[in-house]
């Protein structure tokens, strides 16, 4: 199957900074791409909606300015949480959805590794 | 609104010790509905696509079934490998690409 290499899988930061974590798709083209946030023995929830080229949609009581997204190519996404806080701690997932249609399998998304976030 | 609910929360098995998973689902045009495995720390791991009702799909010690209302996840003679979170995932018509996941069933196999 399809390959979704998530970067980096762990990263502690002290409160205040800003970190990125990128979202690559490695053998296949990715227009849409979606990151999740997953709290300790919880469901995935749906941040945003990550789109080739234009500006990301935001689910309901997401701060975009807090949560930067920026897709600037077919295979990248990346999520930048600006000046982290301690109640950013969570577990980060992307997936991406496959452009081509003998890749649009039942799989229908590929999912990342995730991305644990500690602000210290 | 799409909703997804799973039951029960924490299963515990002996290893053998078949059992069912349950995800009751309601959601407006049913597009797929998906299982993945979930491992500590680790993403998503794609298991099974349903898409209409009485469907039915295996692989190894699984088998994901489908009514309208609700899916189900089997486990024959289950092994200690097989410890795991399982999720279950809507994607309805009205909503497009997102997915609703559930909650999940934590599954721990004892040998």
């Amino acid at each position: 199957g399809a390959v979704v290499s998530q970067h980096p899988s762990r990263v502690i930061c002290k409160s205040g900074t800003s970190v990125k974590i990128e979202c690559r798709s490695l053998d296949f083209q990715a227009t849409t791409m979606f990151w999740y946030r997953q709290f300790p023995k919880q469901s995935l929830m749906l941040m945003a909606t990550s789109n080739e080229g234009s500006k990301a949609t935001y689910e309901q009581g997401v701060e975009k300015d807090k949560f930067l997204i920026n897709h600037a190519s077919l295979t990248l996404s990346t999520l930048t949480v600006t000046s982290a806080h301690p109640e950013d701690s969570s577990f980060y997932i992307c997936s991406a959805r496959a452009d081509r249609a003998d890749l649009a399998t039942n799989e229908k998304l590929f999912f990342g590794s995730g991305t644990q976030l500690s602000v210290l | 609104e799409d909703q997804v609910t799973q039951s029960p929360e924490a299963l515990r098995l002996q290893e053998g010790e078949s059992s069912s998973l349950n995800c009751s689902y309601t959601v407006s045009g049913l597009r797929g509905l998906f299982w993945y495995r979930q491992d500590p720390g680790k993403g998503p791991e794609f298991l099974f696509t349903l898409y209409s009702a009485g469907e039915e799909k295996e692989k190894e010690r699984l088998k994901a079934t489908l009514t309208k209302k609700e899916s189900f996840l089997h486990i024959t003679a289950p092994k200690p490998e097989d410890s795991a979170t399982y999720l279950c995932a809507v994607q309805g018509a009205r909503t497009g690409n997102q997915f609703y996941f559930g909650t999940g069933t934590s599954l721990t196999v004892i040998p």
